[in-house]
């Protein structure tokens, strides 16, 4: 069964600091990784979508790697800013199985304080 | 461009009403999925449906059921309810034929259960 762990549980940090989150799952056997990031009491906004095939995507200030052979995705924030308060989730979504839902780890509550 | 949409946003029933939660998702996205959220967990999946057909089930109580219809909406009955479904409760609609870009989620149902 896929496992997925996020590290750090909870970050706080002063505001214009670049920040690395940590995602790492268990089965390397995947179709694709999302992040997500969902403010309290919120829906789930997709940051980033990366296919197995692929070593990272970027937009903005947001950058996502992934190591499927060592289980590993990275998502780096550039000069954190406040407004990116919140907590970031990723999601794996299995290659094999015969099933394509998505696992979830439990995710990195991010502060930023100016 | 359009989203999915979740329906009621806040929705407060006592102990073993019943409750309807609906979905409507992205146009033209054949599978739907229900996840539900407590507090400070993570997303966990309760049951899928692709081209209005049932194809994978999570952890889904027995008191809960959920259909796809014709339109692609689709909506999870809850009955007998308990202290414990209080939770945020998301919908996700994907396109799985052809290219696939991740899951879009709705902004939730948060059901509160007195």
């Amino acid at each position: 069964k896929q496992e997925v762990t996020q590290i750090p549980a909870a970050l706080s940090v002063p505001e214009g600091e670049n920040l690395v989150l940590n995602c790492s799952f268990t089965d390397s056997a995947i179709y694709n990784l999302q992040w997500f990031r969902q403010d309290p009491g919120k829906g789930l906004t997709s940051l980033l979508l990366i296919q197995s095939s692929q070593r990272e995507q970027t937009s903005g200030r947001l950058n996502a790697s992934l190591d499927k052979s060592s289980g590993r995705s990275t998502l780096y924030i550039a000069a954190s800013q406040p407004g990116d308060s919140a907590t970031y989730l990723c999601a794996v979504r299995p290659a094999s199985g015969g099933s394509y839902i998505p696992t979830f780890g439990r995710g990195t509550s991010l502060i930023v304080h100016p | 461009a359009a989203g999915v949409i979740q329906s009621p946003r806040h929705l407060i029933k006592e102990k073993r009403e019943t409750a309807t939660l609906k979905c409507y998702p992205i146009p033209r996205h054949d599978t739907v999925y229900w996840y539900q959220q407590g507090p400070g967990q993570d997303p966990q999946f309760l049951i899928s449906f692709y081209e209005k057909m049932q194809s994978d089930k999570g952890s889904i109580p027995d008191r809960f059921s959920a259909q796809q219809f014709s339109d692609y909406h689709s909506e999870l009955n809850m009955s007998s309810l308990e202290l414990g479904d209080s939770a945020l409760y998301f919908c996700a609609s994907s396109f799985e034929q052809g290219a696939w870009y991740g899951y879009t989620f709705g902004s939730g149902t948060r059901l509160t259960v007195v």
